[in-house]
């Protein structure tokens, strides 16, 4: 098993521009969600999805979008990125929201100037 | 205000034990858990308690949880170097987590 893997490592973005952080696990879990961590406020939900074609919003949503067609996947998307938006992205699955163990991808470092 | 809250720093000398502290709002949560975060890498579980409980040990790790204060604890005993790490507390309500506590360990 892979686990949970997001691409890109690393991205730099111009203010406006869009792009879509990828994220996949292959251990067939249902729950899905993305967190941005900024330094001294640490994880914050951004969008989390229970299956496929299910998704809904966490604490910070605006400036993103999301979409679960596979179970497998589920990316994120950055419309017109902004400053405010660099951070660290981190995607995690598990099957559910109790008990079960989030797996949490490596990440994906974005900077936008 | 922040669902969890946790103080930002610990130093820590080498084998002495580390207490990490936590605070949450809200008393719903069935499962309140501690993540551990090593430089560039994501979140791993370390270890959780049920909220019926109020003291859970696993090796060197001792969770407390006191409900009427809304405060949980995670000591770890005897520190080693590779507990230097970000530990975050995290209820099942939100799924909120907190600003993270930085453990440096120092010899």
């Amino acid at each position: 098993n892979a686990g949970v893997t997001q691409t890109p490592k690393f991205q730099v973005l111009k203010t406006g521009q869009s792009m879509t952080l990828q994220c996949a696990q292959d251990m067939n879990h249902e729950y899905m969600s993305w967190y941005r961590q900024d330094p001294g406020m640490g994880l914050r939900l951004i969008h989390y999805s229970v299956g496929a074609g299910i998704t809904d919003q966490g604490e910070v949503p605006n400036g993103y979008n999301v979409s679960r067609s596979t179970t497998e996947d589920f990316p994120l998307r950055l419309l017109s990125a902004a400053p405010s938006q660099t951070s660290v992205y981190f995607c995690a699955s598990s099957w559910g929201t109790g008990i079960d163990t989030q797996y949490f991808g490596p990440g994906t470092r974005l900077t936008v100037l | 205000g922040e669902d969890v809250e946790q103080s930002l720093f610990l130093s820590v000398r080498e084998g002495d034990s580390s207490v990490i502290n936590c605070t949450y709002t809200d008393s719903s949560s069935t499962y309140l858990y501690w993540y551990k975060q090593e430089p560039g890498a994501g979140l791993q579980l370390l270890t959780y308690i049920f909220s019926n409980m109020d003291m859970k040990q696993d090796q060197r790790l001792t969770v407390l949880l006191n409900k009427k204060d809304k405060h949980l604890s995670l000591r770890i005993a005897d520190t080693q170097t590779g507990d230097s790490a970000i530990y975050f507390c995290r209820n099942d309500y939100k799924l909120s987590f907190g600003a993270g506590t930085t453990v440096t360990v120092r010899a």
